[in-house]
């Protein structure tokens, strides 16, 4: 089973100020995603990266996936208190299991107005 | 158009119990998936049907859980003898196939007491 290590587990930050969280493996994925989770609702998909070295940019979120596809990063710029919530990367397997994500833990982020 | 849905939303029962957990997927989709979210964890992957048919069953923790989409839309995830241990948010996804994104539904959260 392939695992990914997301960090920092918990972020609490002002608002304004900027963040990394980071997500590391030893395996390699086909693509890797970054999900945000609200409280009592499902993970909602952000983006997929696919090709090693990808750079991918949502308004003040930028994804950056290994040139090893093994790791992605997601930085956030001037959080906003609406940024608040449970981030997620998750890896996609290849061959039979395509199908399958693995999820790292999670990490909380708070921006405190 | 409807999200995902999943019934009840939240189940409570004494161990030892059976329960059964009940998906309705997105109208189309013929690929669902479950998953376990334990607290301050990320999902993991419990079982992913294609159509009728579970094509990855590997995250099933032990043979007291079981899941079953008999016409390839609802889907049902049962589990015998219920342990505290199993308490969790049991998540559901679906996709228009196993490559495409997956939408959440926003979880039936389960207690054993």
């Amino acid at each position: 089973t392939q695992l990914l290590e997301q960090s920092p587990q918990f972020l609490s930050i002002q608002e304004g100020e900027n963040l990394t969280v980071y997500c590391n493996s030893s395996s390699v994925f086909s693509s890797l995603q970054w999900y945000r989770q609200e409280p009592g609702e499902g993970p909602v998909l952000l983006v997929t990266v696919v090709t090693g070295g990808e750079v991918k940019k949502l308004k003040r979120l930028t994804f950056q996936f290994g040139d090893a596809r093994k790791d992605s990063s997601l930085h956030i710029t001037a959080a906003q208190p609406g940024d608040t919530g449970l981030y997620l990367c998750a890896g996609r397997e290849g061959g039979t299991s395509y199908g399958k994500l693995t999820f790292g833990q999670g990490t909380i982020l708070t921006v405190h107005p | 158009g409807a999200g995902v849905s999943q019934t009840p939303s939240n189940k409570v029962t004494e161990k030892g119990k059976y329960v059964e957990l009940r998906c309705d997927p997105i109208s189309g989709h013929t690929a669902l998936y479950w998953y376990r979210q334990s607290l301050g964890q990320g999902p993991e992957f419990l079982i992913y049907f294609q159509g009728t048919g579970a094509a990855d069953d590997s995250g099933l923790p032990n043979d007291r859980f079981f899941a079953v989409r008999p016409e390839g839309s609802v889907s049902t995830l049962k589990i015998q003898r219920t342990e505290r241990g199993d308490s969790a948010v049991y998540l559901c996804a679906s996709s228009p196939g196993p490559v495409n994104e997956q939408y959440f539904g926003p979880g039936t959260r389960l207690t054993v007491t």
